[in-house]
């Protein structure tokens, strides 16, 4: 199956530090990738949507201010999380869909845990 | 908007059968998705039901009635490597994935 990664898998920064998230197709081009967080206990909460070349899709609620996203190739993602603070502190996942993908066909990352202290 | 409603815990004994209900309300409806969450890991997606009826794949198989706005998750033979987190989830009509809430499964020897 198809395998995307994510970098790093854990981060630990202080407050007011931004924080660079990568999500890579290994073995497919991604024409879509998404962006969720999760919390402890909770579900997957989607926090936008990115297209190559184009700019993400937020969604409702979600600061893009705060949570720069690039997707500048057909294999690569960037979350960044700009002046991250403790409330910040989450598991962030990315997911990927190919050309001609059906919707519910997602491949996900290992996931970021990042502690804002 | 969209809600799929699940329980939050299930506890079951190795060897047994389990069932994880999902209830869903959605605007437009394109089909019901499983997947499995182990704690700190990537979601693995397990079935999709686009139709009404029974999917079967080893010891899982799912479930869907559109009539219903129903669906059902079974585990059968259960292991102790299945303790994990099982989220159903819809594709929406913006092309992304909206998931359930989540139910947590402890398997017990």
């Amino acid at each position: 199956g198809a395998v995307v990664s994510q970098h790093p898998s854990r981060v630990i920064c202080k407050s007011g530090t931004s924080v660079k998230i990568e999500c890579r197709s290994l073995d497919f081009q991604a024409t879509t990738m998404f962006w969720y967080r999760q919390f402890p206990k909770q579900s997957l909460m989607l926090m936008a949507t990115s297209n190559e070349g184009s700019k993400a899709t937020y969604e409702q609620g979600v600061e893009k201010d705060k949570f720069l996203i690039n997707h500048a190739s057909l294999t690569l993602s960037t979350l960044t999380v700009a002046s991250a603070h403790p409330e910040d502190s989450s598991f962030y996942i990315c997911s990927a869909r190919g050309a001609g993908g059906p919707d519910n066909e997602q491949f996900f990352g290992p996931g970021t845990r990042l502690t804002v202290l | 908007g969209q809600s799929l409603e699940q329980p939050s815990e299930v506890t079951a004994v190795e060897g047994a059968i389990v069932q994880i209900n999902c209830t869903y309300q959605t605007s437009g409806f394109y089909g019901l998705s499983w997947y499995q969450q182990h704690d700190g890991g990537a979601p693995t997606f397990l079935s999709y039901n686009a139709l009404d009826g029974l999917e079967e794949t080893g010891r899982f198989s799912s479930f869907l009635s559109r009539s219903d706005s129903y669906g059902y998750l079974l585990l059968q033979e259960l292991q102790m490597k299945d303790s994990a987190s099982y989220f159903c989830a819809v594709p929406t009509g913006a092309n992304n994935l909206f998931f359930g809430t989540g139910t947590r499964l402890t398997v017990i020897p």
